[in-house]
Order: C-alpha cells, then structure tokens, then sequence
C-alpha cells in the first residue's frame, strides 16, 4: 500500500516564528488532507488539497502531486497551533481520490510563549 | 455548519464488558468511515459503510462489529473489551458527490480498566 512519511517528527518554536512541515507520498493520489489534532485529541481539518496552493489565514498548503510531496507552512505561529500535524491520503490503487485514509506519523508542534 | 457528532465522548469500561459507540454523519453525507488512535500513534482505519453496506474493512477485530442504519448513523459495538483496545474512536463522514474530502467527529475516548 502506499506510504505516507511526515518530517520533522518534531518541532519546537518560539511564538512568532515560521515552519513549514513536509508530507512524502509514495504513489499517486487524488486526494490529500491537512489535519490538527489539538491537545484535546479533536482531529481539525485543515486542508483538502490534492494539487495545487491554498491559503487559509495564517496557514497555507502546497501539493506537488507529481513529485508525491506536500507542504504546510504555519506562519506567525502562536501557542494555539500547538498539537499534532497529520496529513493523509487515500490508501487504495494509486489515483484513488475515495476511500480510507492512511496518516503520516505526524508531526508535534510546541509553540512556547 | 454542522458537524459530525459522536456519543458517547468518554467511557470507562471494564475487561470482558460490552461498549457501543454512535456517530451522526453530516447531513447529506453518504459515507462513514471507523478509525482507531491508540496512544502516540497515528488514526487507524477499522471499518467504512457506503449507502448502508459495509465498503470496506481494515484491521478490525472479530469482537467488533459495525452498522449504518436507515438514517445514515453508524454504531460500532465491541464485545469482550480488553485493555488494548482503550483508545480513542473516530468517526468520519464524506459525501460521494463531492469531493470525498473526509470530515471527522471529537472522538469517543474508550478506557478499558
């Protein structure tokens, strides 16, 4: 199946600071979704975004589908944006836009004051 | 808008007793998906139901079972719960005619004692 591996497996900042935050896929997809698992365990959806730049307040999302990679850059970062980054894709035949999910190992955020 | 909703959002059980989790799909949503995040890990995908009928499944065990019912909520019952199995359950829902973009409940946390 295919496999999703995210980098860094952690990072630490300063309040104010900028990150971007890497997810490599090994085949071809449809379908690439962002998510924040904040401390509370709540799974946030930040980003459907198979192809292509998206931009939502501070964050923003880039998918190079052809190079099998996408980014997610956390701009001004504050401690709210603490928590675990997931990004996953569909795990079925590459191309597969539906279906279940397989998740990155994620990346834990800290932002300190 | 309205969200995906799942009950209960914590439970406390003991080994060999009985748990049912519910989940209440986005309106219109045709699609529900099960995932299992034991802790530090990453959500794993259980078991996902289309129009009803089960679609698809993953590394669920024989002690559990899933539904849909006729108004799309879904209920995963497990049987003989054992302490490997406190968790935290997701539910997921999608929408066929769109873009398959999944959208996930809080979770129910599952403690077996």
């Amino acid at each position: 199946g295919i496999q999703v591996e995210q980098s860094p497996p952690d990072l630490i900042l300063q309040e104010g600071a900028n990150s971007t935050l890497r997810c490599n896929f090994s085949d071809s997809v449809n379908n690439l979704q962002w998510f924040h698992q904040n401390p509370w365990g709540q799974l946030i959806n930040l980003f459907y975004i198979p192809s292509g730049t998206k931009q939502n307040g501070r964050l923003s999302a880039t998918t190079v589908a052809t190079e099998r990679y996408s980014l997610l850059y956390i701009s001004s970062s504050q401690t709210t944006d603490s928590g675990v980054y997931f990004c996953a894709v569909p795990i079925g035949a590459g191309g597969t836009s539906y279906g279940k999910l397989t998740f990155g190992q994620g990346t834990i955020l800290t932002v300190h004051p | 808008a309205a969200g995906v909703i799942q009950s209960p959002r914590h439970l406390i059980k003991e080994k060999r007793e009985t748990a049912t989790l519910k989940c209440y799909p986005i309106p219109r949503h045709d699609t529900v998906y099960w995932y299992q995040q034991g802790p530090g890990q990453d959500p794993q995908f259980l078991i996902s139901f289309y129009e009803k009928m089960q679609s698809d499944k993953g590394s669920i065990p024989d002690r559990f079972s899933a539904q849909q019912f006729s108004d799309y909520h879904s209920e995963l019952n497990m049987s003989s719960l054992e302490l490997g199995d406190s968790a935290l359950y997701f539910c997921a829902s999608s929408f066929s005619g769109g873009s398959y973009e999944q959208y996930f409940g809080p979770g129910t946390r599952l403690t077996v004692t």
